[in-house]
């Protein structure tokens, strides 16, 4: 257990429908970022939530939003899904410098 | 723009040593990070590079030259367990800020 914990493991929802990934950092985190990864494709960066506040955007389509609460954990909200969306959702977290990024177990979603 | 070059699959025979090579171009440069990443699991964490030099850890070790933009990850004395992705990534900023991640390195190791 990397202490990252992301909710649901597996979605599987049709084209046009909207979702909801859910990320709680390690104990003491201030930091979520989520990652998009395709097949055969390298992690993209979506978005980073510092502290409750968006600190960094990446490549996000304007489909998909996300917040991070009080508590820190984070949700991602992607709506009017389509098939290219199907891929695996990583949020990770850092306590920041060399300590490295802790990555969750991951959200595999499926468009059907 | 950022851009981290790997390349996309290498082979090699258990028990034998292989290099995984990194080249990278961002607007900055605060450290790099090497991952494995199984399939269909999450990138774990193998080691940190930000000054010039070689760091060791158990049979991984890692390189970084700043002045060439280069990188490598050292594999000694393959299992077959090794047999994953190799995850380059910088940080371009310093503190918390996002890992730009290259595209991964599979790497099959064979009997």
């Amino acid at each position: 257990d990397s202490g990252v914990t992301q909710t649901p493991k597996h979605l599987i929802t049709a084209t046009g429908q909207r979702v909801t990934l859910r990320c709680s950092p390690r104990s003491g985190d201030l930091s979520v970022y989520w990652y998009q990864q395709s097949l055969d494709q390298g992690l993209q960066f979506l978005i980073q939530y510092y502290n409750g506040e968006e600190r960094a955007k990446g490549n996000i389509l304007e489909r998909f939003s996300a917040q991070q609460f009080p508590d820190l954990h984070s949700e991602l909200n992607l709506s009017s899904l389509e098939l290219g969306d199907s891929a695996l959702y990583f949020c990770a977290s850092n306590q920041g410098g060399r300590t490295g990024y802790t990555f969750g177990s991951g959200t595999r979603l499926t468009v059907v | 723009g950022q851009n981290i070059d790997q390349p996309t699959e290498m082979t090699a025979t258990e028990g034998a040593i292989v290099q995984i090579n990194c080249t990278y171009q961002t607007s900055g440069f605060n450290g790099l990070f090497w991952y494995q990443q199984h399939a269909g699991e999450a990138p774990t964490f193998l080691s940190y590079n930000v000054l010039d030099g070689l760091e060791e850890k158990g049979r991984f070790s890692s390189f970084l030259s700043r002045s060439k933009g280069y990188s490598y990850l050292l594999l000694k004395e393959l299992q077959m367990k090794d047999s994953a992705s190799y995850l380059c990534a910088v940080t371009v900023h310093s503190g918390n800020t996002p890992l730009v991640f290259g595209k991964g390195t599979r790497l099959s190791v064979i009997a």
